[in-house]
């Protein structure tokens, strides 16, 4: 039940953007997004509902194809304060919330 | 001012012992979550409470047993604590029942570990 995502870690040089995917093998309803910074707790960044519709927050915005089951994060122009482990999370029809496996992302000078 | 607290921050005991972690948030929520959260950083929920009641009680031993005196609270009791129970244990808030779409507000987490 619990979301993959993809990568699991990517690298990024200040100013580079990146993009990561969240795949779910059940129909999805909505799809959550965190942000959790190193030894801290997650923090929300955006909720996407059925319809595509495409959500910012900062430079970072998130799309959801109910379709392909997936969602994908988009980060543009990455800053310093953008490494972190990002998190999508998905309600079942049983309304359990469940996490994805986590994409680390740590951005470099 | 702090949403979500929880207390202790960190826990060091024996395998075998009985530990409480305890949770409150003074955001109005009307449900509450338990978070396990593992060395590879998985995030698994375990129990979920709105307005007192049991919703959601993922497959966690029953040596875990959640405890709700009152929708603010909501405190987590684990008994005969075992190597694999180290962990991160993250309390988590939001309105309304689960499955409404509101984001989830966490506390800082309690670093669990086992001797």
């Amino acid at each position: 039940q619990q979301p993959v995502q993809s990568p699991q870690a990517v690298i990024l040089r200040e100013g580079e953007d990146a993009v990561i995917n969240c795949s779910s093998s059940k129909a999805l309803y909505s799809v959550h997004w965190y942000r959790q910074k190193h030894g801290e707790a997650p923090v929300f960044l955006m909720i996407l509902l059925k319809g595509g519709e495409q959500k910012g927050h900062e430079k970072i915005s998130a799309s959801f194809n109910e379709k392909k089951q997936q969602s994908s994060l988009y980060l543009t122009a990455s800053q310093l304060s953008y490494s972190g482990t990002y998190f999508c999370g998905i309600y079942n029809r049983g309304n359990q919330f469940y996490f994805g496996t986590g994409t680390s992302l740590t951005v470099i000078p | 001012d702090t949403a979500v607290s929880q207390t202790p921050k960190y826990l060091v005991t024996q395998m075998g012992n009985d530990k409480s972690i305890k949770c409150e948030q003074n955001l109005g929520h009307d449900t509450m979550y338990w978070y396990k959260q593992d060395s590879k950083k998985f995030l698994k929920i375990m129990f979920s409470y709105n307005n007192k009641e049991l919703i959601i009680n993922e497959t966690v031993p029953n040596r875990f047993s959640p405890k709700s005196p009152d929708k603010a609270h909501l405190n987590l009791h684990i008994n005969s604590l075992e190597l694999g129970d180290s962990a991160v244990y993250f309390c988590a808030s939001s309105q309304g029942v689960p499955g409404n779409n509101q984001p989830q507000h966490f506390g800082d987490g309690t670093r669990l570990s086992i001797l």
